[in-house]
């Protein structure tokens, strides 16, 4: 079965720094792999998929993200942060293929910026 | 277009009430999701609906949860007898199914609170 591992429940970086927020999935089939945003008070966006394709995959935001097979990881980074970037960030896999799709998060991290 | 949009935002209830809420998905959008966001649990998967398919169930907690789609479009989401347990965010996702990747929508959530 798969699972989705996001190490770090609060990251706190000051504006303008790196932010990399860290996910480790378990699948026995090649994963399909996703990192959502998700504002106060407001639904899911989607930033990023990897599908298989290139292993980098560059998102909105100025977000990308790493599919490492050796690592079994996919983390999510962003060179500068902006304040908008503060907002609770999931980590999911899907169950496809050949099922129905539904997603399987990490427990989120919170990304704090400071001024 | 219209994004997934979830009705009411907020609800609250006395323990024991049944509640019921609305997801109206993406038009054109074949698959719809339900999951529950909630402190202790993090995102759960709760239901998929597919098509004419029979849905997946697989994620509902209890059977006071059950769930319907009514022409392929609108879903309602019932809770019977409601618990305390069962506060958190209730979020609705549609997709449109295709050969590869879904990428699932989210709406804003209805917020219910079980007093």
């Amino acid at each position: 079965a798969q699972s989705v591992t996001q190490l770090g429940s609060h990251v706190s970086v000051s504006e303008g720094a790196l932010v990399l927020l860290r996910c480790n999935y378990s699948s026995s089939v090649p994963p399909y792999l996703f990192w959502y945003v998700q504002y106060p008070n407001q639904g899911l966006q989607l930033l990023l998929k990897y599908t298989s394709a290139a292993t980098l995959v560059k998102g909105i935001n100025g977000f990308e993200a790493e599919f490492k097979k050796s690592e079994t990881s996919f983390h999510l980074t962003k060179p500068s942060a902006h304040m908008s970037d503060a907002a609770e960030y999931f980590c999911a896999v899907s169950d496809q293929p050949g099922n129905t799709g539904k997603l399987i998060f990490g427990q989120g991290t919170t990304l704090q910026v400071k001024p | 277009g219209a994004g997934v949009s979830q009705s009411p935002s907020n609800k609250v209830t006395e323990k024991g009430k049944d509640v019921e809420l609305r997801c109206d998905p993406i038009s054109g959008h074949t698959a719809l999701y339900w999951y529950r966001q909630s402190l202790g649990q993090g995102l759960e998967f709760l239901i998929y609906f597919q098509g004419n398919s029979a849905p997946d169930k697989s994620g509902l907690p209890s059977d006071r949860f059950s769930a319907e789609r009514t022409g392929g479009s609108v879903s309602t989401l019932t809770i019977q007898r409601t618990q305390q347990e069962d506060s958190a965010v209730y979020l609705c996702a549609s997709s449109l199914v295709r050969t590869g990747v879904e990428t699932q929508y989210f709406g804003p959530g209805t917020r219910l609170l079980v007093l």
